[in-house]
């Protein structure tokens, strides 16, 4: 078990700009998620996967958000013209699929956005 | 509708003492429940969860945690606590059969354990 890796685990990016971040997940977890995790606050819920099928998106997922997972491996996280409201930890994590309905979250180190 | 509430923002302890993490949670169905601890700067790991069975559950790092069904709770507890415990721990659930893919997650308590 190597881990949910995520990539970068900072990013400072100007307003407007568009930022792209990946997630590793565990090699035999075929679902991963996308949460959002503010100062104070717990992870919200953006989005999920099950293999490369996008089953479930958050209202938090305005249109600049878009997530994909080809091939059912990694996964990208992409937000296009960020504003400051962006600015916040993007935690993945993975489980195994509804066969072991009692499979934790699994997750990574976050990445940190910080928009100026 | 599915919520999870951690009413203290904030729990202090001295090293050596009991300690306990309240949670108490809302779901349509069976509740699925977890514990996760969080260190500044990294992700969340997992230290225990309640799906069925006996009401008390042992975790990781000598925590436990107690299922009351009557009172929706899921209190995170410790006989002794030690200084390294010191983190930010949160409280999650998933919602059986009806919002089974999603894990919802309280607003977290942050554990101060002094020596």
């Amino acid at each position: 078990d190597t881990g949910v890796s995520q990539n970068p685990r900072h990013k400072i990016t100007k307003r407007g700009q568009n930022v792209t971040f990946r997630c590793d997940p565990i090699s035999e977890h075929n679902r991963l998620y996308w949460y959002r995790q503010t100062l104070g606050q717990g992870p919200e819920f953006l989005t999920y996967f099950q293999n490369e099928a996008q089953l479930e998106k958050s209202r938090l997922l305005s249109d600049r958000f878009s997530a994909e997972r080809p091939k059912g491996s990694f996964s990208t996280l992409e937000i296009q013209r960020t504003e400051q409201g962006d600015s916040a930890m993007y935690l993945c994590a993975s489980s195994l699929g509804r066969a072991s309905y009692n499979s934790p979250l699994h997750f990574g180190n976050g990445t940190r956005l910080t928009v100026t | 509708a599915q919520s999870v509430a951690q009413p203290e923002d904030q729990v202090n302890v001295a090293e050596g003492n009991p300690l306990t993490v309240k949670c108490t949670y809302s779901v349509s169905g069976n509740p699925y429940l977890f514990w996760y601890v969080q260190y500044p700067n990294r992700g969340l790991q997992f230290l225990l969860k309640y799906i069925t069975g006996d009401n008390l559950v042992k975790g990781s790092y000598g925590f436990e945690a107690e299922f009351n069904k009557s009172q929706t709770s899921f209190h995170l507890k410790k006989p002794s606590a030690l200084v390294s415990d010191s983190a930010l721990y949160f409280c999650a659930v998933r919602d059986a059969p009806y919002n089974f893919n999603k894990f919802y997650f309280g607003s977290g308590t942050k554990l101060n354990v002094k020596p």
